[in-house]
């Protein structure tokens, strides 16, 4: 089975700052890879697939990049609203899998 | 508009069979490539997979619960149930369904999820 590893599993920064939320898989996953936002209480909202594929709606500050083995999910400039926890998730025709969860907390 | 909500029982006892039922609407299962998951949280921690059904009755389960899950569809009540078995306190969480846009093309991602039901498993 792929194992999706996510780092850091907590992230501390402030609105304004760019950060950087990494995805490695165990094999390669080509760019079958999808990353998703999660608020308390709330439902994943999906926000990159493809690896690096906008999903419609999603403010631009938001892209993902990688392919093969590892991923990345960056924000420009975090703005209030974005913190939350967020998912890395392989995908094909016969599973899906993700990662542990990375939560981005205000410094 | 696509929406999807779960239902079920909220409390179930070790050992008890848990049916959860996902009713969407926006989508028909009848259209190629389209697909419904179920997708559990224990509280704090990760997601986890459980369980595909697509328009064609294919059927996908986790292998690690594979012998405990059962997923079918109502095509004509635009419903999909999952049924686990044999219940256990670790298997508390909230169970989410979602849906897969095309399996045919590249869109195997869940783009759309419902509110969550969460499921307690105590005595």
């Amino acid at each position: 089975d792929i194992q999706m590893t996510q780092s850091p599993s907590t992230l501390s920064a402030s609105v304004g700052d760019r950060v950087t939320i990494t995805c490695r898989a165990s094999q390669s996953i080509s760019d079958w890879l999808a990353w998703y936002q999660q608020k308390p209480g709330k439902a994943p909202k999906l926000l990159i697939y493809k690896a690096s594929s906008l999903e419609s709606g999603v403010p631009s500050r938001f892209s993902g990049s990688g392919s093969g083995t590892e991923f990345t999910l960056t924000i420009s400039s975090l703005q209030p609203d974005d913190f939350a926890t967020y998912h890395c998730q392989h995908y094909n025709s016969y599973s899906h899998t993700f990662g542990q969860g990375t939560k981005l907390e205000i410094k | 508009q696509i929406t999807l909500k779960e239902s079920g029982p909220t409390l179930v006892k070790p050992t008890q069979t848990l049916t959860l039922t996902c009713t969407f609407s926006g989508f028909s299962l009848r259209t190629g490539g389209v697909g419904v998951g179920w997708i559990r949280q224990p509280p704090g921690k990760a997601l986890d997979w459980l369980a595909l059904i697509f328009w064609d009755d294919d059927k996908r389960y986790s292998p690690s619960l594979k012998s405990r899950l059962t997923i079918t569809k109502d095509t004509s009540k635009n419903q999909v149930v999952l049924t686990m078995t044999n219940m256990d306190p670790v298997d508390t969480a909230t169970y989410f369904c979602a849906h897969l846009p095309n399996t045919r093309s590249s869109k195997r991602y869940f783009d759309y999820w419902g509110q969550g039901i969460l499921v307690t498993v105590s005595s």
